[in-house]
């Protein structure tokens, strides 16, 4: 059974970078045909993806978001990563770890989706 | 970008049939994935290429995609199934989510 779980502060300030870990369990973060994703979620909103990151290496990430994201995997600790900079409170969110198939340049579904956890940016 | 619509809500009542439509640019040409959100949880896939169901999934919901229309489908609705519904596409080397469907069973 894959299991995700995400963890990092919850309360960021603002212009500052918000880093979360997702820790992945019961699967390696190498293994092949799946990427590592973050989605977020604003309070009462709607989805919205961050990027992903190949176990070895190799990202996509959402253009509106490009220039302030870094998605990274830590294979010795199965984990991947996800750091944010210059965060405003249009930031504030939870934010979701999960698997995403991918085959070639193209990828899919969303899978396998941790518990979520809350951002809150302060001023 | 490209844009993914949804109607903001839709109502059924028990035992009814519920369609939730996702609409895009030659939509049918790329394969879809929807989701189910309950108040309080993580998203879960209820429909992935077009219409396959994840194991688990019960058959009533089912899914197509064709044009540039998506649809999700849920026969027989239930109160269970009351939740927030997203459709998903790939373009551009980007996940798009549509805006959500609220389904209330009445």
């Amino acid at each position: 059974q894959v299991q995700l779980q995400e963890s990092g502060p919850g309360l960021v300030k603002s212009s500052e970078t918000l880093s979360l870990t997702c820790s992945v369990s019961g699967v390696a973060v190498t293994g092949s045909s799946y990427y590592w994703a973050w989605v977020r979620q604003s309070p009462g909103k709607g989805l919205e993806w961050i990027g992903n990151v190949y176990g070895t290496g190799g990202n996509y990430y959402n253009p509106s978001l490009k220039s302030r994201v870094t998605i990274s995997v830590d294979m010795s600790k199965n984990q991947f990563s996800l750091d944010l900079t210059s965060v405003t409170a249009a930031d504030t969110a939870v934010y979701y770890c999960a698997r995403q198939y991918c085959s070639g340049d193209d990828c899919y579904r969303l899978f396998d989706w941790g518990q979520g956890t809350l951002v809150t940016v302060s001023s | 970008s490209y844009d993914l619509t949804q109607p903001p809500s839709v109502s059924v009542t028990p035992g009814q049939t519920a369609t939730i439509t996702c609409s895009g640019d030659k939509l049918g040409e790329r394969f879809v994935s929807w989701y189910q959100q309950k108040p309080g949880q993580s998203p879960m896939v209820v429909i992935y290429q077009n219409s396959k169901r994840p194991s688990g999934i019960p058959a009533r919901l089912s899914g197509s995609n064709s044009g540039n229309t998506a649809t999700l489908t849920i026969s027989g609705t239930q109160a269970t199934d009351e939740a927030d519904y997203y459709c998903q596409a790939w373009d551009s080397r980007t996940v798009v989510f549509g805006g959500g469907t609220k389904l209330t069973v009445l």
